[in-house]
């Protein structure tokens, strides 16, 4: 079993909808939590942080942490066609804080 | 600031050659990751370096990879020799002590490998 789980989609939504991403993790020890964004043939780039669990909101994006749960969430809200790329999430924590696992990453494609 | 500065961009190479892929980090940055992405596997973090030296290569898939660092400013990932299965796009990665951000990393634009 992965250590973080992501479903790979791909996930086709129409503009203005609210997206959900989603990704399960079976390490306790996991403290922090990323979304990265890739667009194609591009590197990943940091979308949103956050540190043990609750939620953070930035702009359309909200990122929700349910650590008793293991499950991470990101939510899109009014949702433009600039937002299709793959959505990676990414954590890390424990013993080795520096070591960041990756999910699959989730391809998003909004269809104007 | 430069970022991450990754070469070749892209490389096809024929089966038993050796690749030489090549990074540079963000100056300042201590820490330095090597990452594969393939549709298979997605992103796989093969080694990482804290002060040029190699903290973790349990994700080196086997001995005809290597990775050194030998100074801040330059990496290097090895393969040889080199098999059709290791197309895929290397990713490094670079990243500062922890600081607000937590643990942000900073990718390259990745090295595409084609192994024919």
């Amino acid at each position: 079993q992965k250590e973080v789980e992501q479903d790979p989609g791909p996930l086709s939504v129409p503009e203005g909808a609210i997206v959900s991403l989603n990704c399960t993790y079976s390490n306790s020890a996991f403290q922090y939590f990323m979304w990265y964004r890739q667009y194609s043939r591009k590197g990943p780039e940091l979308l949103m942080y956050t540190y043990s669990s609750g939620n953070k909101e930035d702009g359309r994006f909200t990122a929700q942490v349910d650590k008793s749960s293991k499950y991470i969430s990101l939510f899109i809200r009014d949702s433009q066609p600039s937002d299709s790329a793959t959505y990676l999430c990414a954590m890390s924590g424990g013993s080795s804080a520096s070591k960041i696992i990756f999910g699959s990453g989730t391809r998003l494609s909004i269809r104007p | 600031d430069a970022g991450v500065i990754q070469s070749p961009r892209h490389e096809v190479t024929e089966m038993g050659q050796e690749v030489t892929l090549r990074c540079k980090p963000i100056s300042g940055h201590d820490y330095l990751f090597w990452y594969r992405q393939t549709m298979m596997r997605g992103l796989e973090l093969l080694i990482y370096f804290n002060n040029n030296v190699p903290i973790d290569d349990s994700g080196m898939p086997e001995d005809r990879f290597s990775a050194k660092m030998p100074n801040a400013s330059f990496s290097t990932l090895k393969i040889q020799p080199s098999e059709p299965r290791d197309s895929a796009v290397y990713f490094c990665a670079s990243r500062g002590g922890l600081d607000f951000s937590g643990n942000t990393i900073y990718f390259g634009e990745g090295s595409w490998l084609t192994v024919v």
